[in-house]
């Protein structure tokens, strides 16, 4: 248990469908992050929010739109998705940008 | 080209022997941390390094940090089929605001 929640843990979802995943951070922490990660790639860093102002956006199809009401909640909204989005999203959270972080379970997500 | 390099990509070995893996760098990190990650899940730390030269032990897992604070390796001691998973460094560089990972070393041990 790492202090971050995730859910769902799994989301098959039609390309035409809207849905949400849902982080959870219970470790005070200032900043969240968004990552993908593909089979046999890397762990692709989508969005950072500092002290819940986005201060990272890596070239992200408009597709996924992020949101931080709190510090302890990242959300990523998922609209009009395309196969090639399946993936693992993983949600991860830190003191400061350059500390240590901890992550969620993930999310494995299907697009049909 | 990614900021941390990690080799191997891919290592498969028998339960009982000994393997390092390295993550390398050009670039200089105010601290490096190492994840393993399993199938399905999300990484989970392992241990941070600050300190050049710095060396800490995990058990059978044996973690350094180099001196000039640019690369860092893992030892594994008689590996088990539990330490199968992919592990990831990730680090701090000075005078950036960010945490970069690199692509892990995929690591299967057979029984």
């Amino acid at each position: 248990e790492t202090g971050v929640t995730q859910t769902p843990r799994h989301l098959v979802m039609g390309m035409t469908n809207k849905k949400s995943l849902k982080c959870e951070q219970h470790l005070g922490h200032n900043a969240m992050y968004w990552y993908k990660q593909s089979a046999k790639k890397p762990l692709e860093l989508m969005f950072v929010y500092s002290l819940e102002e986005r201060v990272e956006n890596n070239s992200v199809p408009s597709r996924f739109s992020p949101e931080c009401p709190n510090s302890s909640h990242l959300f990523l909204h998922l609209h009009t998705l395309q196969p090639e989005d399946s993936a693992l999203y993983l949600c991860a959270s830190s003191q400061a940008q350059t500390d240590t972080q901890y992550f969620g379970p993930g999310t494995r997500l299907t697009v049909l | 080209t990614q900021l941390l390099e990690q080799s191997p990509q891919f290592l498969s070995i028998q339960e009982g022997e000994n393997l390092t893996v390295y993550c390398n760098s050009s670039s200089v990190f105010s601290s490096l941390q190492w994840y393993r990650q399993e199938p399905g899940e999300g990484p989970v730390l392992l241990v941070t390094v600050v300190t050049g030269g710095e060396v800490k032990k995990l058990k059978r897992l044996t973690f350094q940090f180099g001196d000039a604070r640019k690369d860092s390796s893992l030892h594994i001691t008689a590996a088990q089929p539990g330490d199968t998973g992919l592990y990831l460094c990730a680090g701090a560089r000075y005078n950036n605001n960010d945490m970069r990972f690199g692509a892990g070393t995929r690591l299967t041990v057979k029984p």
